[in-house]
Formats: structure tokens, C-alpha cells, sequence
């Protein structure tokens, strides 16, 4: 079955630590996002990218960063600049041409300890 | 700007209680509208596009409509597993940029008592 895999489902940071977030598709889809998600503030994107070897910074990128080293994987890394970072973490994937809007991983819930 | 503003932010209903959830939104050139749920602690699964004014697509006991300025997400006699939030998210014409991209309002928590 093709889909969008975000591991691990839980993650725990400690004060000062980078942590990066796993993304891997199999959908072949083109463009690849996260999102932040905080009660009550709906979904935020934090990067995205749209080809191999290209990204583009969504509404929120300070304290990530990301990679697009292979169509399939989007890692995403919470460095220690963000100072907020407790939060659950989406990554979703689409093809322009697709009536299905993005297709959403399961989610990464991320807590700072 | 581009906005998307989804009304109200929580509804409670009784099984069986009919209702509407809203969402309305301001973009240039809209390619598609589309409706999400989402579960607790999960992503988002998605439930219908919408292109143009007039349509409407069904689901079970969802029903989505589309105007020029507003989606409306109808729940028909709903049920207890109908208990969620419903994210609607509108598109823009241009692929290749930001525009691209889909706009996401902050949601519609639906629960429904038995």
C-alpha cells in the first residue's frame, strides 16, 4: 500500500538537543511539507519543497531545518534555536495534478524534557 | 491576504441532531477547496474536493457544498464515531510557489453524545 510514514510516533527532547523527524513516502509524489500543529492555532507550515534539492521556508522555519536529498525522504530537524518546540509534527506530500489535496503521515508528537 | 476562518471552533451535538459547520475564505482564483478529518492524535484523512460554486459531494452522512465564498460541511443524524475535527483547507491557482499551497483554518471540534 502506498503512503506517507513519519517515525518516530513519539519523541522526547531534551533542553539544548537537536532531533530530526522522519518522513519517507512511496506515493511518488512530487512536493513534500510539515506543518506544526498547537491546540487552537490549526496547521502551520514550516517548510516545504517541491523537487529534489529544493526547499522553500513556510510561515514559521525559524529553529528547523530540512533536506531533499531523494523524492522519498523529508527529514525534519528541531534545532535548539527553536525554543518552543513541544508540539505535533505533520508531514504531508501531493502531486499538483492530484484531487486529493496532501496526503498526511500519522504525525510525530514532540516533547521537550 | 489569503484566509480561510472555519465557524464555529466546537459544536456538541446529540446523536441524530443535524447541523453545519462553515467554512469561508478569501483567495484569488481558488483551484480547489477541500475537507479533512482529523482524529486525535492522528493526521489528517481526507474527505472531499470541491472546484467550483454549485458543487456538492456526498459521503455516509456528510454532504459538502460549495459557494463562492463559503463551504458548508452538512451532517446528516450524525453518530458518536462522527466525533472529530473537520480542517477545511483552500488551494490557489499557482503551482510552483507559495500559492500553491493550501491554507488550512484552524478547524471545527465535533462531538456528538449518544
Amino acid at each position: 500500500d502506498g503512503g506517507i510514514t513519519q517515525s518516530p510516533k513519539y519523541l522526547f527532547r531534551k533542553e539544548g538537543q537537536n532531533v530530526t523527524l522522519s518522513c519517507e513516502q512511496n506515493l511518488n509524489h512530487d512536493a513534500m511539507y510539515w506543518y506544526r500543529q498547537d491546540p487552537g492555532q490549526g496547521l502551520r507550515l514550516i517548510y516545504y519543497s517541491q523537487i529534489v534539492n529544493d526547499f522553500q521556508k513556510g510561515d514559521i522555519a525559524e529553529g528547523y531545518s530540512v533536506s531533499r536529498e531523494k523524492k522519498e525522504s523529508f527529514p525534519l530537524t528541531v534545532t535548539s534555536a527553536q525554543k518552543n518546540p513541544t508540539a505535533f509534527y505533520l508531514c504531508a506530500s501531493s502531486m499538483w495534478t492530484d484531487d486529493y489535496g496532501y496526503t498526511f503521515g500519522s504525525g510525530t508528537r514532540l516533547t521537550v524534557v | 491576504e489569503d484566509q480561510v476562518t472555519q465557524s464555529p471552533e466546537a459544536l456538541r451535538l446529540q446523536e441524530g441532531e443535524s447541523s453545519s459547520l462553515n467554512c469561508s475564505y478569501t483567495v484569488s482564483g481558488l483551484r480547489g477547496l477541500f475537507w479533512y478529518r482529523q482524529d486525535p492524535g492522528k493526521g489528517p484523512e481526507f474527505l472531499f474536493t470541491l472546484y467550483s460554486a454549485g458543487e456538492e459531494k456526498e459521503k455516509e452522512r456528510l454532504k459538502a457544498t460549495l459557494t463562492k465564498k463559503e463551504s458548508f460541511l452538512h451532517i446528516t443524524a450524525p453518530k458518536p464515531e462522527d466525533s472529530a475535527t473537520y480542517l477545511c483547507a483552500v488551494q490557489g491557482p499557482n503551482y510552483g510557489g507559495s500559492q500553491g499551497n493550501l491554507i488550512f483554518g484552524k478547524g471545527t471540534k465535533l462531538s456528538v453524545k449518544p
